[in-house]
């Protein structure tokens, strides 16, 4: 497998622009996780999602941002507007759960996605 | 509340010595306890983790953990250091009670091997 596959790995945009960052779980995960990591925070969880369907928002910063999964093989997580303070690596990690059979309950995480907002 | 605490910014070893980063938690149920290792520029890889049984977990690398939960600790060791070890350290915890819930990761630990 190829792992969780994010994109861009890299993104440079001016304040008040929108930023769309994407992600594809490793194929038959039924768990998606996105987090920031920055060196003032560390890693926070702001979103995940079961079976596409959205679980805890509860740290999602603010209105700006926002998350959807359409399908079982894709999720963006959008900043709209983005601001300087959004500055941070974007992680998204997936997973199967170990109830199912087959799982592990280990998350893996994608390389990351380095957004810088000037 | 689930936490994870990681008392150890940056912990130094010199390579060949035994390595150890310090991690504690804080569940209501039974833990399940995991260690990431993060390199410049890349995302967290999982190093091991212990869901239930032998209190002893061995992992990728070389790398293994104890579970104590007397002392609700699960440090990372490692006998003999490589240079190549230097990285970013993460503990993590969720309860095990219900259903899946979302990992509580501590603040990290830098590691430095020095030759």
């Amino acid at each position: 497998d190829a792992g969780v596959i994010q994109s861009p790995r890299h993104e440079v945009t001016e304040m008040g622009q929108e930023v769309t960052l994407r992600c594809k779980p490793i194929s038959g995960h039924d768990y998606l996780f996105w987090y920031r990591q920055t060196m003032m925070r560390g890693l926070e969880l702001l979103i995940y999602f079961n079976n596409n369907v959205p679980i805890d928002d509860s740290g999602m910063p603010e209105d700006r941002f926002s998350a959807k999964m359409p399908n079982a093989s894709f999720s963006t997580l959008k900043i709209q507007p983005s601001e300087p303070r959004d500055s941070a690596v974007y992680f998204c990690a997936s997973t199967l759960r170990a109830t199912s059979g087959r799982g592990t309950d280990t998350q893996y995480f994608g390389p990351g996605t380095r957004l810088t907002v000037l | 509340a689930q936490s994870v605490a990681q008392p150890e910014d940056q912990v130094n070893v010199a390579e060949g010595n035994p390595l150890t980063v310090k991690c504690t938690y804080s569940v209501s149920g039974n833990p399940y306890l995991f260690w990431y290792v993060q390199y410049p520029n890349r995302g967290l890889q999982f190093l091991l983790k212990y869901i239930t049984g032998d209190n002893l977990v061995k992992g990728s690398y070389g790398f293994e953990a104890e579970f104590n939960k007397s002392q609700t600790s699960f440090h990372l060791k490692k006998p003999s250091a490589l240079v190549s070890d230097s990285a970013l350290y993460f503990c993590a915890v969720r309860d095990g009670v219900g259903g899946y819930n979302k990992l509580i990761f501590g603040a990290g630990t830098r590691l430095a091997v020095h030759p």
